[in-house]
């Protein structure tokens, strides 16, 4: 099956710079690739996605990046806001197949 | 339209006893799945299912059972709890199992065995 591995596992960041989270997967016919985020006690909630056919996606501060031939994937979030603190993680699929999550990442935004 | 509805919350059980965590959806979706969480390992999936009456197992399905009788309902249970079973347990569900569409988490159950 897929295996996601996603780096780094922390990050802390000073309010106001970028953050950026990388992903990479191991099967070639994975061509969906969304990302959530997971606030403390809360569950995951879809923040932005990409498919195979698209290099790049934006929404406002948010934007994720695909590298096909490489078979990776990051998520960058600009101008971070205290309110960014928390969990995120990527996930993969190919097809018809299940989600398989990365391992997560806590991001920390420090005022 | 209450989305991914799950139950209990919380439940904290004795090793080797049983029990069932419901999941429920009102979106009419086909897909439904549960995962767990534990520190450092992400979401893994236990069990999943494309339609009622279809069941398959996912990454980590030892220990846990499923049934989709109804296209709204789709419980876990656990036959005989131990304690590597202490997780946080999400239900999840997709209008079908295909690369257009995301899927969409219930709240959460906490589970401790003791």
């Amino acid at each position: 099956g897929e295996n996601v591995e996603q780096h780094p596992s922390t990050l802390s960041v000073q309010e106001g710079d970028s953050a950026v989270i990388k992903c990479t997967y191991s099967d070639s016919a994975s061509n969906y690739f969304p990302w959530y985020k997971q606030e403390l006690g809360k569950r995951p909630q879809l923040i932005i996605d990409i498919r195979s056919n698209v290099g790049e996606k934006k929404d406002q501060r948010i934007a994720v990046t695909l590298n096909k031939t490489a078979k990776h994937f990051s998520l960058h979030i600009t101008e971070t806001q205290p309110e960014d603190s928390a969990v995120y993680f990527c996930a993969a699929r190919a097809g018809a197949n299940n989600l398989f999550f990365g391992t997560g990442t806590r991001l920390t935004v420090i005022p | 339209n209450a989305g991914v509805t799950q139950t209990p919350k919380f439940q904290v059980l004795k090793t080797g006893q049983s029990m069932t965590l419901q999941c429920a959806q009102d979106m009419n979706h086909e897909y439904m799945s549960w995962y767990r969480q534990d520190p450092g390992m992400g979401l893994r999936l236990i069990h999943y299912s494309v339609g009622a009456g279809i069941t398959d197992q996912g990454e980590v399905p030892n220990g846990y059972n499923v049934s989709r009788s109804t296209t709204e309902d789709f419980p876990l249970r656990l036959l005989s709890a131990a304690p590597s079973q202490t997780s946080v347990y999400f239900c999840a569900s997709s209008p079908r199992l295909n690369s257009g569409n995301t899927i969409y988490f219930g709240e959460g159950s906490w589970l401790t065995v003791v």
